[in-house]
């Protein structure tokens, strides 16, 4: 069975600094590895996704992550927090040998105070 | 273009009655699931589609959900007899079919949000 773990029902950050929401996974086969983002009254937007090939992989409004194999994590970064980043934010996993399916994280609710 | 499209976004019903929800995939997306989010957690798969074939229905909580998808576009997600055990945001994806296995990106829709009195 896979799982994903986001430690951090919260996370506080001032705007104008660097925001981490961490992700921790558990799959057999090799993962791929998702970050969607919720705004409140709207579905599940796609950030970006890790596949294979370059561990840092880039996404929308400047948000970007880190496949680390070896601490089976996958955490999402941004240098410099907006307020309106400030929302919902899931990790999800499939992998190569599981079923058509996301697996997804509890989320992390990420507040970027003025 | 035109995303995921769900309908009701709001439902409410009482204990026993049926419900259909309703998802309108992006178009020429050849693969549609269905998730079901409970507050304060993350969606759970449901039920997945490829064209009109049902591939996978292992995340169907018990036989009172069905899903289909008969011409391989529009889907609906009925729930008999409801309980208010089933009240939940149930939210529908869909994706090209372009990419191989997992790797292919789910865009989701708005959701359906049902309350079962």
């Amino acid at each position: 069975a896979q799982s994903v773990a986001q430690p951090e029902d919260q996370v506080n950050v001032a705007e104008g600094n660097p925001l981490t929401v961490k992700c921790t996974y558990s799959v057999s086969g090799n993962p791929y590895l998702f970050w969607y983002v919720q705004y409140p009254n709207r579905g599940l937007q796609f950030l970006l996704k890790y596949i294979t090939g370059d561990n840092l992989v880039k996404g929308s409004y400047g948000f970007e992550a880190e496949f680390n194999k070896s601490q089976t994590s996958f955490h999402l970064k941004k240098p410099s927090a907006l307020v309106s980043d400030s929302a919902l934010y899931f990790c999800a996993v499939s992998s190569d040998t599981g079923r058509r399916a996301l697996t997804f994280g509890s989320g992390t609710r990420l507040q970027v105070q003025p | 273009g035109a995303g995921v499209s769900q309908s009701p976004r709001y439902k409410v019903t009482k204990r026993g009655q049926d419900v259909a929800l309703r998802c309108d995939p992006i178009s020429g997306h050849v693969s549609l699931y269905w998730y079901r989010q409970a507050l304060g957690q993350g969606p759970e798969f449901l039920t997945y589609f490829n064209y009109e074939a049902q591939q996978d229905k292992s995340g169907l909580p018990n036989d009172r959900f069905s899903a289909e998808r008969p011409e391989g576009s529009i889907s609906t997600l009925t729930i008999q007899r409801t309980e208010q055990r089933d009240s939940a945001m149930y939210r529908c994806a869909s994706s090209s079919g372009q990419k191989p296995g997992n790797t292919d990106t789910q865009y989701f829709g708005p959701g359906t949000r049902l309350t079962v009195l």
